[in-house]
This record gives C-alpha cells, structure tokens and sequence, in this order.
C-alpha cells in the first residue's frame, strides 16, 4: 500500500536551516506529485507546496516562497524539504502528503515535529 | 487566497445524534474535500470531492454543497468519529483549509 516515511523529530537554532526527508512506496514515485503541509501546534492545517518527481516543477504558497525548498531524490523515491532561517513561527509538525486525482490529498506521513530553541 | 471557515468550531455530540459540520468558502470553489484528524495522528482523507467517500469510511458519513457552501454529515454519531475535521480547497492556489470543527462525544 501507499506509504510516505518521514525523518524524524528535529530540535534547531534560530537562524539555522533543517531538512526533511519523506520517503515514498507502494507506488510509482514519478507519477504523483508530493505535497507538504504545515500544522502548527494545536491549529490548523497549512498548505507549504508542491513538487512534481518527474520533473522537478513546483508550485508554492506565496507564504512560503524563501523559506521552503523542495527537491526530490528520484533514485530513492525521496522528497525533502528544507526549511531556512528558522525562527520559533517554524516550530510545528510538517507533513508530506501525495496529492491525487489533482488536489486530494489521499496519503499523509506521520509528521516530522520542527522545534526551533536556542 | 481562498479562506475556508468552518462552523461550529467545537461542538459535542450523544452516540445516536445527527451530526452537520459546514465550511464555507470567501469564493466559489468546484468542490471540496474533507480530513479526519484524532489526536495525536496524522490527517487522512475522509470524503473528496465533496460527497465521495475515502476507503474505508462508514457510510454513515455525507458529504455535500457547491459554490461557496458545503457540510458533512454524520448520521449517526459513533464513538470513533470523535476527532477534528478539515475542510480544504484545491480549486485555486494556494490550496487552504479550514480551521478544522472539535466533534467530541457528549
């Protein structure tokens, strides 16, 4: 079945960068996008970006833009996302999903925790 | 930016109850799709397209609306379906979600 690995939780300084692994399978990796979503403690849910494995295209949150960089790892079957100049905004569960049929967002990882704390 | 609001935004149900959680929308959307969230785990899909099922997902459940306004319907409240529900939009970019609805079991 579909399954999406992610790395695990991360403690990071203000100002430093952390990045992210999100490791697909039970599917073929190239024909799906990979999304990721943002879920900051006890609130809602918040739609970071998207990247198409095949050929790296990506479409992001205006929020977003200069803070997340998405990549993949064909070979692996990996997408990650590295977070920089972090500051405490940043300290929240980030979830990588595979969106379907377009927007439908059908598998989710079980969430990296980012906390940021000198 | 399209912003999704959801209603109420915490609410408590008896075993038995009908259930209607609504979202609605600042500008007309195609559809909408809705998660699942319990405490502690990861969101998964729960209906899509506004009235489809996910696997899985007792028929108990609804979904419906269009334009601006949309609802999910539990029509019997059962124990498990304590949890917080997402509305979201794929209509446009960015893609948004709702504040999310607490249903918890009276």
């Amino acid at each position: 079945q579909v399954k999406l690995l992610q790395s695990g939780a991360a403690l990071v300084k203000p100002g430093a960068s952390v990045k992210m692994s999100c490791k697909a399978s039970g599917y073929t990796f190239t024909d799906y996008w990979v999304s990721w979503v943002k879920q900051s403690h006890g609130k809602s849910l918040e739609w970071i970006g998207e990247i198409y494995p095949n050929s790296g295209a990506t479409n992001f949150n205006e929020k977003f833009k200069g803070k997340a960089t998405l990549t993949v790892d064909k070979s692996t079957s990996t997408a990650y996302m590295e977070l920089s100049r972090l500051t405490s905004e940043d300290s929240a569960i980030y979830y990588c999903t595979r969106p379907n049929w377009g927007d439908v967002m059908d598998a989710w990882g079980q969430g990296a925790s980012v906390t940021v704390s000198s | 930016e399209i912003v999704l609001t959801q209603s109420p935004t915490t609410m408590a149900a008896s075993p038995g109850e009908k259930v209607t959680l609504t979202c609605r929308a600042s500008s007309s959307v195609s559809y909408m799709h809705w998660y699942q969230q319990r405490s502690g785990t990861s969101p998964k899909l729960w209906i899509y397209e506004t009235s489809k099922l996910a696997s899985g997902v007792p028929n108990r459940f609804s979904g419906s609306g269009s334009g601006t306004s949309y609802s999910l319907t539990i029509n019997s409240m059962e124990t498990e379906d304590a949890a917080t529900y997402y509305c979201q939009q794929g209509s446009s970019y960015p893609w948004t979600f709702g504040g999310g609805t607490k249903l918890e079991l009276k």
